[in-house]
């Protein structure tokens, strides 16, 4: 069964500044999807950033981008000049791209992310 | 506005209550789901529904009973909680079930007491 791992329970930055979250997982395909959440206080998860496995270029969303190591099975996200408004947490999740399979989504345990203004 | 709305946003009840929550999408997709939120543990998925009909349900005890009238509605009915229950509940749509993105609602906070 596949996994998603996130170790950094919580991270802080100073806003202006870059922060990079951590997101490994273990699976067994070949084709899958990677996302990156945001939940702020507001609760509404909204989608962020999405990697197709088979594409080798990273993704990249204005001031979001990740660090997508296939081999090393790992998904960080990279958030470059902090805003008080990224102040929420962060999910990492994975999905298999096999129709047959299973569609659901399989999240981590989240990653809080503090700005300090 | 998400484009998905669920209510109530907050609902305390007793462990013999009989409740309900809504979501409802204007968004025009076909497949609904409904993820369970608890405080430390990554999110769960509960059911999934395509084009109205149950897909999917993830192991849920039979005190939660979800119901899909049309492709636009969802709702999930309580009876007989318990303490543990007690969680965001998420609602959640996508175009069809082979979608990638998902949207989400604000969530219901249940408290059981």
């Amino acid at each position: 069964a596949q996994t998603v791992t996130q170790s950094q329970p919580e991270m802080s930055v100073q806003e202006a500044e870059t922060v990079t979250l951590s997101c490994t997982y273990d699976t067994s395909e070949s084709d899958y999807y990677l996302f990156w959440y945001k939940q702020p206080p507001s609760r509404q998860m909204i989608l962020v950033i999405r990697q197709e496995a088979y594409k080798q270029q990273n993704a990249t969303e204005n001031r979001f981008s990740v660090n997508f190591q296939k081999a090393a099975k790992s998904f960080s996200l990279k958030i470059s000049d902090s805003q008080l408004g990224d102040a929420a947490m962060y999910f990492c999740a994975y999905r298999s791209a096999w129709e047959d399979s299973s569609y659901k989504l399989i999240f981590g345990s989240g990653t809080r992310l503090l700005v300090r203004p | 506005e998400t484009g998905v709305t669920q209510t109530p946003r907050h609902l305390v009840m007793g462990m013999t209550n009989k409740k309900s929550l809504k979501c409802e999408q204007h968004l025009g997709h076909n497949a609904m789901y409904w993820y369970k939120q608890s405080a430390k543990k990554p999110l769960e998925l509960m059911f999934v529904y395509n084009f109205k009909e149950q897909t999917e349900n993830n192991s849920v005890p039979s005190r939660f009973s979800p119901e899909c009238p049309n492709s636009s509605h969802l709702f999930l009915h309580l009876h007989t909680l318990q303490p543990e229950d007690s969680a965001l509940y998420l609602c959640a749509s996508s175009q069809d079930t082979g979608a990638n993105v998902l949207t989400f609602g604000a969530g219901s906070r249940l408290t059981v007491l």
